[in-house]
Order: C-alpha cells, then sequence, then structure tokens
C-alpha cells in the first residue's frame, strides 16, 4: 500500500520559516494537500492542489510538489501554528495520509 | 456558512454496531461527496471511505469494506457511517469531511466511539 512519510517533529523560533515535508513514491504526479490539527480540534484544510490557499488561511502558508515530495512552508511563523500537520493525497484507489508532524515553536 | 454536524459521542460493547451520522448546511447537499475518516488517540487520520452525495455511489478502504456502510438521506441533507463488529482498535474519533477540489475542505467536528467491555 501506499505510504506518506513525513519528520515526527520540526521546531522553528518565531518569526521563522518552518519547511514540513511529505515524501512518497512519485507523489509530484497527484495532488497533495496540507490540514492543520491543534489538539482536541478536527483538522483544518491550509492547503490544496499543491499549492493553494483555501480563503481564511494566511498568506504565510505556501506549498509546493514535486518528484517524490511535497512540502508545506510556514514564513514568519506565529506562537498559534503550533499543532500537528498531515499531508494527504490520493492513490489510484484510496485516500492516504502522512504520519504527521509537530511543529513546535519555540 | 458551510457545517457539518455530527452525532453526539458512543459507547459500544465489543462486537456491537455503531452508525454516526453528518448533517450537511451551509451548501448543496447532493454536489459534494462525503468522506468519513477516523483517528485513533495519538496515530494520523486513516480514511475508511465515502458517498457520493448526489447518487450515492460509495467506495470503501480495502481494510474497512467489510465493515463499513455508508449512506446518505438527502432530503436530510445527512451522510451515515455505520460500522459493525466493532473491536477495542476501533476506539477513536470519527469525522466527516467534504470533499472539495482534491481535498477535504470542511470537516465535522468529529464524534468519539469507545468500544470497551
Amino acid at each position: 500500500s501506499y505510504e506518506l512519510t513525513q519528520p515526527p517533529s520540526v521546531s522553528v523560533s518565531p518569526g521563522q520559516t518552518a519547511s514540513i515535508t511529505c515524501s512518497g513514491d512519485k507523489l509530484g504526479e497527484q495532488y497533495a494537500s496540507w490540514y492543520q490539527q491543534k489538539p482536541g480540534q478536527s483538522p483544518v484544510l491550509v492547503i490544496y492542489q499543491d499549492s493553494k490557499r483555501p480563503s481564511g488561511i494566511p498568506e504565510r502558508f505556501s506549498g509546493s510538489n514535486s518528484g517524490n515530495t511535497a512540502t508545506l512552508t510556514i514564513s514568519g511563523t506565529q506562537a498559534m501554528d503550533e499543532a500537528d500537520y498531515y499531508c494527504l493525497t490520493w492513490d489510484s484507489s484510496s485516500w492516504v495520509f502522512g504520519g504527521g508532524t509537530k511543529l513546535t515553536v519555540l | 456558512q458551510v457545517q457539518l454536524v455530527q452525532s453526539g459521542a458512543e459507547v459500544k460493547r465489543p462486537g456491537a454496531s455503531v452508525k454516526v451520522s453528518c448533517k450537511a448546511s451551509g451548501y448543496t447537499f447532493t454536489s459534494y461527496a462525503i468522506q468519513w475518516v477516523r483517528q485513533a488517540p495519538g496515530h494520523r487520520p486513516e480514511w475508511m471511505g465515502w458517498i457520493n452525495a448526489g447518487n450515492g455511489n460509495t467506495k470503501y478502504s480495502q481494510k474497512f469494506q467489510d465493515r463499513v456502510t455508508i449512506t446518505r438521506d438527502t432530503p436530510a441533507n445527512t451522510a451515515y457511517m455505520e460500522l459493525s463488529s466493532l473491536r477495542s482498535e476501533d476506539t477513536a474519533i470519527y469525522f466527516c469531511a467534504r470533499l472539495g477540489p482534491s481535498a477535504f475542505d470542511m470537516w465535522g467536528q468529529g464524534t468519539m466511539v469507545t468500544v470497551s467491555s
């Protein structure tokens, strides 16, 4: 079965740039989306179709997807961005989530 | 505004079934598919299946296809997910989500299902 791999944790200082990767075989040939999940809350879509931002999502969130890796970038990271982040893609017959990355803003 | 509101928490015995509802509002229910996703404590979300709310067609994850049934009631703008033969490993939060452009663009608040004897 298809797998998406994310680093378990990423740390960033306030105001700096955080990058979270999601790796999977030929991931760049499918759309990737990204979700932010804070404790006790439902996931929230922050990036869809690799690089598009839903309305209401701050411009500091951006995404890219090429080759085997999709990347979520948060520029000027704020304390409120501390959360778990999951990538998602469609693989021929099922939706597949990445293992999740805990973003810590130190 | 677009909203998905799920039914309340459930506690079930092993071997029982559970049926979770997801009521949509703020958009045309039949124009979008509804996904069902579960998340065990400390684990990644796990896709279970979906229903095309317009024509009722369904697709299930291989992992769950023998135990899950997803239905919808179009006059009530509501989708349902029923999971049978429950075991302790099915203890999780169950979410419904709307399928937007290649992504799940709106999520319900989640329904905690606890399986315990």
